[in-house]
């Protein structure tokens, strides 16, 4: 069965500074991969997403995120986070071969950001 | 075009009680999704509705749990009778056939069961 893990619980920054959160799968072959984020009291919005192609992938709010397949990681980057970027992230994959289109998360990481 | 929206955005009943969550999927949206977020523990899918019909629903914990989709527009998922453990955020998702892996979430259904 696939499995996702977000080794950070809570990572703070400071606003204008780098952001990196990580994230780890395991599964068979190579997963559809995804970032959703969740700000206080919304649901959880799609950043980015990876099928296949470039590994370097460019999405919303000016995030990027890397695949690679030799570590089986796909880790979330910004290069300046703003204070609105304070929220819950999460990792998930899909499955490919699977019917069913859903979705396994990961744990999830608090990001809060100073000012 | 509005999102996903569920109801009720927090609902706190006792053990044993009856709880009914709704959520209304984008509208052409044929596929749904609930997904439930245990305190402290990563969210979890619970099943996938194609139109009316159950895809998968390999997730669901337990009989006391019912998901219907009527006429293949807005979903509920019951629980009934409430235990202290299903308490947890509840999530719904919908998604375009024709891009299934595009899921937009609703903002989730706060249960507390005491």
């Amino acid at each position: 069965a696939q499995s996702v893990t977000q080794p950070d619980i809570h990572i703070t920054v400071s606003e204008g500074a780098s952001l990196e959160l990580r994230c780890n799968y395991s599964y068979g072959a190579t997963p559809y991969l995804f970032w959703y984020v969740q700000s206080p009291g919304q649901g959880l919005q799609l950043l980015l997403k990876y099928f296949s192609g470039d590994t370097l992938v460019q999405g919303i709010k000016g995030f990027e995120a890397e695949f690679k397949r030799s570590q089986s990681s796909f880790n979330l980057r910004k290069p300046s986070v703003h204070w609105s970027d304070a929220a819950e992230y999460f990792c998930a994959v899909g499955d490919p071969q699977a019917a069913g289109n859903k979705l396994t998360f990961g744990g999830g990481t608090r990001v809060l950001v100073k000012p | 075009e509005a999102g996903v929206t569920q109801f009720p955005s927090h609902s706190v009943i006792e053990k044993g009680q009856t709880v009914t969550l709704r959520c209304d999927p984008i509208s052409g949206h044929d596929n749904l999704y609930w997904y439930r977020r245990v305190m402290g523990k990563e969210i979890k899918f619970l099943l996938h509705f194609v139109k009316e019909s159950k895809q998968d629903e390999s997730g669901m914990p337990n009989n006391r749990f019912l998901a219907e989709r009527t006429g293949g527009t807005y979903s509920t998922l019951k629980v009934q009778p409430a235990e202290l453990e299903d308490s947890g955020v509840y999530f719904c998702a919908s998604s375009q056939d024709r891009r299934r892996y595009e899921q937009y979430f609703g903002p989730g259904t706060r249960l507390t069961v005491t």
